[in-house]
């Protein structure tokens, strides 16, 4: 069974860097053609993938949002890490991670974490 | 903003066939294929359809997608109240080089 879960701040000040972790379990990152993503969602709008990193350590990017987005993953720790740089309020959202497989869609998503950027 | 583009909202009574539409363009629908998720109120996604058609271990019958060129669709028959809920399209964009998400449709049972 695959779960993950998304960890860090719920409170985040103004110009401020965001990091949030991703702890899964159930899958390895090292098996081909497997990536992770995080997603977004503010309130009451649509959601929006920010990154994703592939088992060889490919990235994507939001084109929109790529200079202040940085992907990692630690195999050994089953984790990925999103950092985003100079938060602003209109970064209020969800934060989601979920696993991709080869072909497939996003499945399963974590609980998600609500990240509110407020001085 | 998203390059998928879905109606905000739709709507049926319970039993009936609901059809939501996500138009894209040659760079991502027309290229790639399409994934559809429903979002139940205060909950995360769930993959509902995957590659266009296909289903998921789990999710009812009821639920059927399909793609033609620049464009996808995701029917639900027999709709139920627990189908109340918001359903987002999306596929990856080759000239954007990521995945995209379409605009979502609340979908109401009456």
């Amino acid at each position: 069974q695959i779960t993950l879960k998304e960890s860090g701040p719920t409170l985040v000040q103004p110009t401020q860097t965001l990091t949030l972790t991703c702890t899964f379990s159930g899958f390895s990152l090292s098996t081909t053609g497997v990536s992770v993503g995080w997603i977004r969602q503010p309130p009451g709008k649509a959601l929006e993938c920010l990154a994703l990193i592939y088992w060889d350590d490919d990235k994507r990017y939001s084109p929109s949002l790529k200079s202040r987005l940085t992907i990692t993953k630690d195999t050994s720790k089953n984790q990925v890490v999103l950092t985003m740089t100079s938060m602003d309020p209109v970064d209020t959202a969800t934060y989601y991670c979920a696993h991709m497989a080869p072909g497939e869609g996003f499945d399963p998503w974590g609980q998600g974490t609500l990240v509110t950027v407020s001085s | 903003q998203s390059v998928l583009t879905q109606p905000p909202s739709a709507s049926g009574t319970p039993g009936q066939r609901v059809t939501i539409s996500c138009s894209g363009s040659s760079s991502n629908i027309g290229s790639n294929t399409v994934n559809w998720y429903q979002q139940l109120p205060g909950t995360a996604p769930k993959l509902l359809i995957y590659s266009n058609h296909q289903r998921p271990s789990g999710v009812p019958d009821r639920f059927s997608g399909s793609k033609s060129g620049t464009s996808a669709s995701l029917a639900i028959s027999g709709l139920q109240s627990e189908d109340e809920a918001d359903y987002y399209c999306a596929a990856w964009d080759d000239s954007l080089n990521g995945y995209v998400f379409g605009t979502g449709t609340k979908v109401t049972v009456l």
